[in-house]
């Protein structure tokens, strides 16, 4: 199975911006990949932020974009608020079987 | 309003087995399949697999294969996921999350149900 790495913690100013990545063991991520973005806050389910490497719902900031960026899925904060601290995940799909990152604890400091 | 709502909390001993459901309101049951993920305390997400309620077809992560069953009822729009021969690291909260195949959208989660297993 394939393995999927995010950073397990970044810092980022209030006001500043900060890019969260997500790689894959098996190589390059791409659009194939369809990556997901989730927002996860203590006691919370998880919040879907950005889906199909992109695209943003209804209730997506827009201070957050999704996009790939060095052969890796990209989670883009400009921009950030107290409100964004917060656990972040990303999924990738391989065929029928998905996998998820190990999370980046996001700091707004 | 779309909703997913889950099974309340469960206690279970290590070597049982454990049935979680997932109720659909708001929407067509059929027309989306169903995720299931689990996050043991402390730690991430982790993806057991998914079901197409209109066919009833799995898919189940490797590390799960021979102890999930992912199950529906159209009936009544309710997804099952049963975990059979639990350990204590199976202690987790279990959610149910819904799929658009055509968007590939996963947009609407349920509140999660909390499984603890111990002796």
């Amino acid at each position: 199975q394939a393995v999927v790495t995010q950073e397990p913690s970044l810092t980022v100013s209030p006001g500043g911006t900060v890019t969260l990545t997500c790689g894959s063991s098996t190589g390059v991520v791409t659009s194939g990949h369809y990556p997901y973005w989730f927002q996860q806050k203590p006691g919370q389910a998880p919040r879907t932020l950005i889906y199909d490497t992109s695209n943003k719902h209804s209730w997506t900031p827009a201070r957050f974009s999704g996009s790939l960026l060095g052969g890796k899925a990209a989670l883009t904060l400009s921009g950030a608020q107290p409100e964004d601290e917060a656990e972040y995940y990303c999924l990738l799909s391989y065929s029928g079987a998905r996998v998820f990152g190990g999370g980046t604890k996001l700091t707004v400091l | 309003q779309v909703q997913l709502v889950q099974s309340g909390a469960e206690v279970k001993k290590p070597g049982a087995s454990v049935k979680v459901s997932c109720k659909a309101s708001g929407y067509t049951f059929t027309g989306y399949y169903m995720h299931w993920v689990r996050q043991a305390p402390g730690q991430g997400l982790e993806w057991m697999g998914r079901i197409n309620p209109n066919s009833g077809g799995t898919n189940y992560a490797q590390k799960f294969q021979d102890r999930v069953t992912m199950t529906r009822d159209t009936s009544i729009s309710t997804a099952y996921m049963e975990l059979s021969r639990l350990r204590s690291d199976d202690t987790a909260v279990y959610y149910c999350a819904r799929f658009d195949v055509d968007s590939y959208d996963m947009d609407v989660w349920g509140q999660g149900t909390t499984v603890t297993v111990s002796s």
